[in-house]
């Protein structure tokens, strides 16, 4: 079964500064990967995708997420960090076309971003 | 194009009564998915629906739960004598394929059971 780990429950950093929120995966064979933010008491909005090709993708909002199978890592990144970027990121896992859960994500268990002036 | 549609937005329930959560896709998506956020935790899949079938609600309790997306009309997850336990955020999601395209979210429906 796949799964996805987000080991950061919390991360705090300043305004300006660099991030990046880690995101790690289970799956047999070639995952869809995607990063959602979400702010309080709002949906999903979907930062970026990886499907095939390029392994460094870039997303909305000035993020960008790399693939890396030989470390089934999906990490998120972003150079500079702005306060509006606070909310709560969810990194999740699809079956790829063909598979057998029909597309489902699994998402891993979040990590919530504080944003210090 | 609108969005993914969710009402209501905000539901309060007592124990032992019906909660009703609608979903209206985006225009050309044929795939629904229901998800639930409960507090603390991340987001988990309970049932994923085409037009009239449900193909897969491997994530759905077996007790209580239940979910529709009719020829015409929302898509309906129906909990049935609620318990406090069920009080959460259930989101609705929807795509144009069955795997291998992004899913698009609506806002969620936080039901509270008191």
């Amino acid at each position: 079964a796949q799964s996805v780990t987000q080991p950061d429950i919390h991360i705090t950093v300043s305004e300006g500064a660099s991030l990046e929120l880690r995101c790690n995966y289970s799956y047999g064979a070639t995952p869809y990967l995607f990063w959602y933010v979400q702010s309080p008491g709002q949906g999903l909005q979907l930062l970026l995708k990886y499907f095939s090709g390029d392994t460094l993708v870039q997303g909305i909002k000035g993020f960008e997420a790399e693939f890396k199978r030989s470390q089934s890592s999906f990490n998120l990144r972003k150079p500079s960090v702005h306060w509006s970027d606070a909310a709560e990121y969810f990194c999740a896992v699809g079956e790829s076309a063909g598979g057998t859960s029909y597309g489902k994500l699994t998402f891993g268990q979040g990590t919530i971003l504080t944003v210090h002036p | 194009n609108a969005g993914v549609m969710q009402n209501p937005r905000h539901l309060v329930r007592r124990r032992g009564q019906e909660a009703r959560l609608r979903c209206s896709p985006m225009k050309g998506h044929s795939h629904v998915y229901w998800y639930r956020q409960l507090p603390e935790e991340g987001l988990k899949f309970m049932v994923y629906l085409q037009k009239e079938n449900i193909i897969d609600e491997s994530g759905m309790p077996k007790e209580r739960f239940s979910a529709e997306f009719p020829k015409e009309g929302p898509s309906i997850l129906r909990i049935q004598q609620v318990v406090r336990g069920d009080s959460a955020a259930y989101f609705c999601a929807s795509s144009s394929l069955a795997g291998g395209s992004e899913q698009y979210f609506g806002p969620g429906t936080r039901l509270t059971v008191t």
